[in-house]
């Protein structure tokens, strides 16, 4: 079946360093890939998507590129900020069900930022 | 415009007991799903609802069921609790796209349910 593997956390880093959060996934066919944030309390909030090959989703400064030929969806930004801090999760949509979509997730990766 | 709402925010039951939690979607969505996240963990996909029926369902027993409104909103229903059915219960709506492309979702605060 459908799965997402994140790189495990947590992750800290210093205001204004370059932030990278790798994500691989193994899925049938031509998944959607997402990336969703968690802050403290709570729901996930949508960060970015990419719903075909080579497509580079962005928001916020956070950006991500489907690469097909290597299965992954890697999340950078080039400067964090204090603000960044949260559980950041990958996620694959897949296609069964006709158009009712369901997300599959990655267990999360903790990001804190230390001013 | 509201969100998706979900209620209550935190309950405590035991063992054996049933719970019942409630979700309002986003105005327009007409699609709802669920989704249980542990503690420390990525949500997994419980069930989601259309037009009031089931459509898609997750590796979860049937002790876990649901129902969808004609307004949209649903419940979800967990009996029979065990400690492992712990954890933050999201609901999620969209609407159905018909066309390429992602259909996103829009996730509530969640439930956060402890079992004693």
């Amino acid at each position: 079946g459908d799965s997402v593997t994140q790189m495990e956390g947590p992750v800290t880093l210093s205001e204004e360093a370059f932030l990278t959060i790798n994500c691989t996934y193994t899925a049938t066919g031509y998944p959607s890939l997402f990336w969703y944030v968690q802050y403290p309390g709570e729901g996930l909030q949508l960060l970015l998507k990419a719903t075909k090959a080579d497509d580079k989703g962005s928001n916020k400064g956070f950006e991500a590129t489907y690469r097909k030929e290597t299965t992954s969806f890697h999340l950078e930004k080039g400067s964090v900020q204090v603000s960044d801090s949260a559980v950041y999760f990958c996620a694959l949509s897949d296609r069964s069900g006709g158009s009712n979509y369901k997300l599959t997730f990655g267990k999360g990766t903790l990001l804190t930022v230390n001013p | 415009d509201a969100g998706v709402t979900q209620s209550p925010t935190h309950l405590i039951k035991t063992r054996g007991q049933q719970v019942t939690l409630r979700c309002s979607p986003k105005s327009g969505h007409d699609t709802v799903s669920w989704y249980q996240q542990a503690l420390g963990q990525g949500p997994q996909f419980i069930f989601q609802y259309y037009e009031e029926e089931e459509r898609q369902r997750g590796n979860f027993p049937d002790r876990f069921s649901g129902h969808q409104f004609p307004n949209y909103s649903s419940e979800l229903n967990v009996n029979a609790l065990l400690l492992g059915d712990s954890a933050l219960y999201l609901c999620a709506s969209s609407w159905v796209t018909r066309g390429a492309g992602a259909n996103v979702l829009t996730f509530g605060a969640g439930s956060r349910l402890t079992v004693l």
